[in-house]
């Protein structure tokens, strides 16, 4: 059973286009992260929310932004997509202990 | 926050035990160990965590050296499906959250 959701497997946009990953979790989890995955580089924290409505930036938050408006939900927002945002997006969720972490299966973005 | 350091790659004969070493000579003493793994173009998957005991699980074993600043990660019987990239993360916590931070993961290569 799937317990953390990204709305999208697979997209192709635009340079320019604003872009919306979407990512929802059914365990009420207080934290959720943002990763993108990229060959070479493993996987590093673009932000992070450990509430609703906060949020905090990680190792490459430049080109980002995110939303918590829902403790369930936290949106990852490219404003203006450029060809160096292609890459994997994973989204994780965490209980408060840290001993339950989930990753959903990944959006693999393409911007051309 | 506590980083890890992995080797980039290992190989591993089918059938026999899979030891896979991580450093995290910085951890603090409220930090846990976690290990996940990557198979291609899907979302990480927890394998086992532990603090300061050794752990064993369905899937492998997690012994942590006394002074916690290694550890390893035993695969007792290697199968091709473990193949994988292999991630050693260390739990942060700070007055924002928990945070996950990955180290450069190793890519397991299991051989017939």
């Amino acid at each position: 059973d799937v317990k953390v959701t990204q709305s999208s497997r697979y997209l192709v946009k635009r340079t320019g286009e604003k872009v919306f990953l979407e990512c929802v979790q059914d365990m009420d989890h207080e934290n959720m992260f943002w990763y993108r995955q990229d060959p070479g580089l493993g996987l590093r924290l673009i932000y992070f929310s450990y509430d609703v409505k906060m949020k905090e930036k990680g190792d490459i938050p430049e080109g980002y932004s995110v939303s918590r408006e829902k403790k369930e939900r936290f949106s990852l927002i490219l404003e203006s997509a450029s060809t160096n945002q292609t890459s994997m997006y994973l989204c994780a969720s965490m209980d408060y202990s840290g001993n339950t972490i989930y990753f959903g299966e990944g959006s693999w973005l393409t911007v051309v | 926050d506590a980083k890890t350091t992995q080797p980039t790659s290992m190989d591993c004969a089918e059938g026999r035990a899979a030891n896979l070493p991580c450093n995290h000579s910085t951890i603090s003493g409220n930090e846990y160990v976690y290990w996940y793994r990557q198979i291609h173009s899907q979302g990480p998957q927890y394998i086992i965590h532990g603090l300061k005991n050794n752990e064993t699980n369905e899937m492998a074993s997690l012994i942590i050296t006394e002074d916690r600043k290694s550890s390893t990660l035993i695969l007792p019987h290697a199968t091709l499906r473990d193949t994988a990239v292999y991630y050693c993360i260390v739990r942060s916590s700070n007055n924002a959250g928990n945070m996950l931070t990955f180290g450069g993961g190793t890519r397991l290569m299991v051989k017939p």
